[in-house]
């Protein structure tokens, strides 16, 4: 089945306490992305890769990290947490017909 | 600067109507626009795809209607059932690798 598997779906965790949220697809896609979304605010992005070893900022990527060392994999770093990152995470991937979301991380940052 | 509006009110329909959910925007040429349904808790889940050059778009129960004069997208979703219950995202993507989303219509189909 085609699925983007993010983990974990749910973590506490303490302020300065690094952190990696991991994201894998199995679509071949070279396109993947970070959103976090928030009530009102929709989803926004964080970092995305055009392929192995590309990545860029999105529209907030402050405290965040990513790498893309290979096609699969586009983990989603936070070197130090901090409550305002306390959110709902995304990844995505992408094709020329549009996104495949994984199933969300939900974190609280105490 | 660049914007999405979606309603952010909730709409509320009896089941068998017909459910129409808008999409503007501002500041953008989108090559293409995007309909994404999400329920909660869940990761959106891709819908529809249109192109600039294209005025409509159909799918089983749902039609999308994209009119980059007016800068606006709508979508509707006929003979409207309670499991249609969930938020509506629309999305434009530049032809980049950038794809901005709205922040969603949140829908109620009553039984």
């Amino acid at each position: 089945e085609a699925q983007v598997t993010q983990n974990p779906r749910y973590l506490i965790t303490v302020t300065g306490k690094k952190l990696t949220v991991t994201c894998s697809q199995n679509m071949n896609h070279e396109y993947m992305s970070w959103y976090r979304q928030d009530p009102g605010l929709g989803l926004r992005q964080i970092y995305y890769s055009m392929n192995v070893e590309v990545t860029d900022k999105g529209d907030v990527p402050e405290g965040y990290k990513v790498s893309r060392k290979e096609k699969r994999n586009f983990p989603l770093i936070l070197e130090s947490p901090s409550p305002n990152q306390t959110s709902l995470y995304f990844c995505a991937s992408r094709s020329a017909r549009g996104y495949t979301f994984g199933s969300g991380t939900r974190l609280t940052v105490v | 600067s660049q914007k999405i509006e979606q309603n952010s009110e909730a709409l509320n329909i009896q089941e068998g109507k017909t459910a129409t959910l808008t999409c503007n925007y501002t500041n953008y040429s989108p090559a293409y626009l995007q309909w994404y349904r999400q329920d909660p808790g869940r990761g959106p889940v891709f819908l529809l795809l249109i192109r600039e050059n294209e005025k409509e778009k159909r799918k089983e129960r749902l039609k999308v209607t994209f009119d980059t004069t007016l800068k606006q997208s709508l979508f509707h979703i006929t003979a409207s059932q309670p499991a249609d219950s969930a938020t509506y995202l629309c999305a434009l993507a530049t032809g980049g690798f950038k794809t901005i989303f709205g922040a969603g219509t949140r829908l109620f189909v009553k039984a």
